[in-house]
Order: C-alpha cells, then sequence, then structure tokens
C-alpha cells in the first residue's frame, strides 16, 4: 500500500518570508501523480499544486512551487513572500492512475505570522 | 454555477440512526469520491464511483453505502451510524481518470452521539 508523510505536524513563517513544507512517499508505481492541497479554516479543500511523475520539471504555480525527487520519493512544497492568506493546513497527497488510489498525508498545520 | 455542494454542511444524529449525506455537482464529472477526515489520518478514500451505476470501495467502506444513479449525485450513507463514524465527510469529482484533478466539496461535520 502506498504511504505518504507529512514529518511537520505545525510550521510558522514570517509575512513574506519563504517556508518549505515537505512530504515523502513511499510507492513501487512507476507512474502517479502527487497533489499539495490546502485547506483552511473555512475546510474547504483546494488545490495548490499538482506534479506528474513522469515529468522531471518541478512544478510552479505563482508563489507555489516544488521539489520533486523522484528517487528520493521526496515532494515539498515551497511557499514564496508568505501572506497572511497562506495560514491553513496543507496537505500531500498521492494518486495513483485509476482513481481509486489516493492518499493523504497527515497535514501541516502552516501560521503566516504578520 | 455552483459547482460541488454537500448537504448538510452539519449534521448530529445517534447511534443507530441511518443517515444520508448529499453530493451534487454540476461539472458533468465522471468520477466522485466520499473522503473521512479524521485527526491523524488526513483524509481516507470511503468510496468512489467512476460514472452512473458505478461504485467501488475504497479504503475504508465498512458501515458505508453509496449510490449513483444520476452522474450528479453521489449520496452516502450510513445504515446504521457508530460513535466512530463522527468525522468530517468529504466529497470530490474528477472529469476523467488518473491524472485529473479532484474538486472538493465544503464538507459535511456529522457528530454521532
Amino acid at each position: 500500500a502506498q504511504t505518504v508523510t507529512q514529518s511537520q505536524p505545525e510550521m510558522s513563517v514570517q509575512e513574506a518570508e519563504t517556508v518549505t513544507l515537505s512530504c515523502t512517499y513511499d510507492t513501487s508505481e512507476n507512474n502517479y501523480y502527487l497533489f499539495w492541497y490546502k485547506q483552511p479554516p473555512s475546510r474547504q479543500m483546494i488545490l495548490v499544486i499538482r506534479q506528474e511523475a513522469y515529468k522531471q520539471q518541478n512544478a510552479t504555480e505563482n508563489r507555489f512551487s516544488v521539489n520533486f525527487q523522484k528517487a528520493a520519493k521526496s515532494f515539498s512544497l515551497k511557499i514564496s513572500d508568505s501572506q497572511l492568506g497562506d495560514t491553513a493546513m496543507y496537505f500531500c497527497a498521492f494518486m495513483k492512475p485509476g482513481g481509486n488510489q489516493f492518499y493523504f498525508g497527515t497535514g501541516t498545520s502552516l501560521t503566516v505570522i504578520p | 454555477d455552483a459547482g460541488i455542494t454537500q448537504s448538510p454542511r452539519y449534521k448530529i444524529t445517534e447511534t443507530g440512526r441511518q443517515v444520508t449525506l448529499m453530493c451534487h455537482q454540476t461539472w458533468s464529472h465522471s468520477y466522485m469520491f466520499w473522503y473521512r477526515q479524521d485527526l491523524g489520518h488526513g483524509l481516507r478514500l470511503i468510496y468512489y464511483s467512476a460514472a452512473a451505476d458505478i461504485t467501488d470501495k475504497g479504503e475504508v467502506p465498512d458501515g458505508y453505502v453509496v449510490s449513483r444513479s444520476k452522474t450528479e449525485n453521489f449520496p452516502l450513507t450510513l445504515e446504521s451510524a457508530t460513535r466512530s463514524q463522527t468525522s468530517v465527510y468529504f466529497c470530490a469529482s474528477s472529469l476523467g481518470t488518473s491524472w485529473e484533478t479532484q474538486y472538493f466539496g465544503p464538507g459535511t461535520r456529522l457528530l454521532v452521539l
């Protein structure tokens, strides 16, 4: 079975600074997809960024970027120029093609300090 | 266009009662999913559906029943609620398979007394 591990239950960062959230996963698959989701206090799950395993180039979305290390099975999220609205729980997720293999980590609670 | 909605948003019930959580999406997405979110476990997949009349079990299906008679609706039923089913339930949908991104509803908080 696939597992997703987020080893940082809580993190904080000063506004405008950069923070990196870590995620590791375990799988024997070669083709898969990785996601970071944000869950603000409203509890709505919001997609932040996704990465296809077959792509070597790291995905970026504005202030959000990932460091995907396939061999190390690592998928960290970097948030640049942190904003107060970035305060939320962040979940790393692994997905195997087919839709029924979608696993989430336990989350990292990020607080942006003004 | 409401996207994906869930009802009720909050529900309190008693042990042994039947409860149905509703999920509705307006995108005509093929896939729909039910997750539960508990502290220390992240989100866990309960059931998913690839299309109308096609459903399959996820990681934690016991105690739950789903149906999908219409593409846009995917209700989740707790046939006889237990305290261990107290959780936040999220419905999600995606357009196709594999690489398609899942879009989540706002969640339903269920408390079983």
